[in-house]
C-alpha cells in the first residue's frame, strides 16, 4: 500500500496572504489528523476529520480550517497567514478514528512565512 | 485542556547504555499510549504503544511501562545503538467523540555515541 502523501512537500508565502495544503492518506483510511510541528512545542493537534465530518479540534485560531472529501482526502487551509504560522506541517491517517488505532504520517509541507 | 508533559528534552547515552524518557499526561480518561520516532528529515513513525488495561510491554530492546495512578508513563531502551539517536514523542489518547484527540509531548532528542 502506499503511504500518506503530501502536497506540496515545500512552501513559501507572505505575510497576509493564504495556503491550502493538502493530504492524501492511505487507501481504506477514513480518518485523517492534522499537526503543526514546531522546534520545542513538538506535534500540535490542529483538527481530526472522518468521514467528511470534524470529530476533534485542538486550540488554534479560526485561521486555521480544513475539510475532508468523499474519498478520505483532506486539505488544510491557513488564511492572513502570520510569520508565527511558519512550521512543518504534518497529516496522519487511521483506519477508523479514535481507540486504538494506529496514525501513519505523511512526509508533511514544510510552511515557510516572510 | 489535556496535557502531556514529557523529560528530558535532550539526553546523551554512550552506545550500549540504557535511555529512559517520561511522560505523564493530564486527562485521566486517556487509556492509549503511542509513542512515535522521528529521524532528522523524516516523518514520525510507531514504535511501541500500550494501553491502559496493561501495566508492561516490551519489544526487543524498546519497553514501555504504564503507572495509570500517577498518570505516568515511560520508554526505556536498552543496549542503545547510534541508530537509535533520533526525537522520540510520547501521546495520549482519552476515549470519546470530541475528546479522543492524540496529544503528544513536546519530544526527547536522544543523541547515541559511539
Amino acid at each position: 500500500k502506499a503511504g500518506v502523501t503530501q502536497t506540496p512537500r515545500y512552501l513559501i508565502k507572505t505575510r497576509g496572504q493564504q495556503v491550502t495544503l493538502s493530504c492524501s492518506p492511505i487507501s481504506g483510511h477514513r480518518s485523517v489528523s492534522w499537526y503543526q510541528q514546531t522546534p520545542g512545542q513538538g506535534l500540535q493537534f490542529l483538527f481530526e476529520y472522518f468521514s467528511e465530518t470534524q470529530r476533534n479540534k485542538g486550540n488554534f485560531p479560526g485561521r486555521f480550517s480544513g475539510r475532508q472529501f468523499s474519498n478520505s482526502r483532506s486539505e488544510m487551509n491557513v488564511s492572513t497567514l502570520e510569520l508565527g504560522d511558519s512550521a512543518l506541517y504534518l497529516c496522519a491517517s487511521s483506519s477508523l478514528a479514535g481507540g486504538y488505532n494506529e496514525q501513519f504520517f505523511g512526509p508533511g509541507t514544510r510552511l515557510t512565512v516572510l | 485542556g489535556e496535557n502531556v508533559e514529557q523529560h528530558p528534552s535532550t539526553l546523551s547515552v554512550q552506545e550500549g547504555d540504557s535511555a529512559v524518557i517520561k511522560c505523564t499526561y493530564s486527562d485521566s480518561a486517556s487509556n492509549y499510549f503511542p509513542w512515535y520516532k522521528q529521524e532528522l528529515g523524516k516523518r514520525p513513525q510507531l514504535i511501541i504503544d500500550i494501553r491502559s488495561n496493561v501495566g508492561e510491554k516490551k519489544d526487543q530492546r524498546i519497553a514501555v511501562t504504564l503507572n495509570k495512578t500517577a498518570k505516568h508513563f515511560s520508554l526505556h531502551i536498552t543496549e542503545t545503538q547510534p541508530e537509535d539517536s533520533a526525537v522520540y514523542f510520547c501521546a495520549a489518547r482519552g476515549w470519546g467523540y470530541n475528546t479522543d484527540k492524540l496529544i503528544f509531548g513536546t519530544g526527547t532528542r536522544l543523541q547515541v555515541f559511539p
